[in-house]
């Protein structure tokens, strides 16, 4: 059964730092792309990083140069490191994984993290 | 970046209705589109992927179609579990993953 186990989140004053894990089982992470997104309270859903299986990174503009996206493959294990937070980045944050369909044309996130909630305030 | 824009933003209805949620690109995305259901206090899940096809487990009262610009999900008679804000996701060009702003399914 594929499962994500996220942790991390918290409470923690602007300019502060964060570091959450999204736990996986079921699947090797290193095998997928994984995508970490967030929710601000009573908001719509956005992306935030992804890592692809390769290893390639990508960030949101919002979070460039302040977020890493991480995995370690021998504790299956994805990471998002998050440096010099601001009160916007206040948020539930998901870990999802990336799936192709059999075509290998189309792709989806087919599993998600319980969430974490990150909270940014003095 | 591609825009996606939901409509309604929110809609009352009944056990029993048919529930049509209308999904823009702002560019021709092809079938590169999935929908998600996510009820209050939990994480999404996916329904629809690449316009049409239902994952698996989902039941089949949830469908979708559309290519290019707009899309439709449509949930063929409303059950209680159904009451959820839906999102549609564009996987045409990426990073970024675009999502819709959501609509909010109510009960009448």
């Amino acid at each position: 059964e594929v499962q994500l186990v996220e942790s991390g989140g918290g409470l923690v004053q602007p300019g502060g730092s964060l570091r959450l894990s999204c736990a996986a089982s079921g699947f090797t992470v290193s095998t997928n792309y994984m995508i970490w997104a967030r929710q601000a309270p009573g908001k719509g859903l956005n992306w935030v990083s992804v890592i692809y299986s390769g290893g390639g990174t990508f960030y949101a503009d919002s979070v460039k140069g302040r977020f890493t996206i991480s995995r370690d493959n021998s504790k299956n294990t994805l990471f998002l490191q998050m440096n010099n937070l601001r009160p916007e980045d206040t948020a539930v944050y998901y870990c999802a994984r990336g799936r192709y369909d059999s075509s290998g044309n189309y792709d989806y996130l087919d599993y998600w993290g319980q969430e974490t909630l990150v909270t940014v305030s003095s | 970046d591609i825009q996606m824009t939901q409509s309604p933003s929110s809609l009352s209805a009944s056990v029993g209705d048919r529930v049509t949620i209308t999904c823009r690109a702002s560019q021709s995305i092809s079938s590169y589109l999935n929908w998600y259901q996510q009820k209050s206090g939990k994480a999404p899940k996916l329904l629809i992927y690449a316009a049409s096809s239902l994952q698996s487990g989902v039941p089949s009262r949830f469908s979708g179609s559309g290519s290019g610009t707009d899309f439709t999900l449509t949930i063929s008679s409303l059950q209680p579990e159904d009451f959820a804000t839906y999102y549609c996701q564009q996987s045409y060009s990426t990073p970024p993953w675009t999502f819709g702003l959501g609509t909010k399914v109510e009960i009448k």
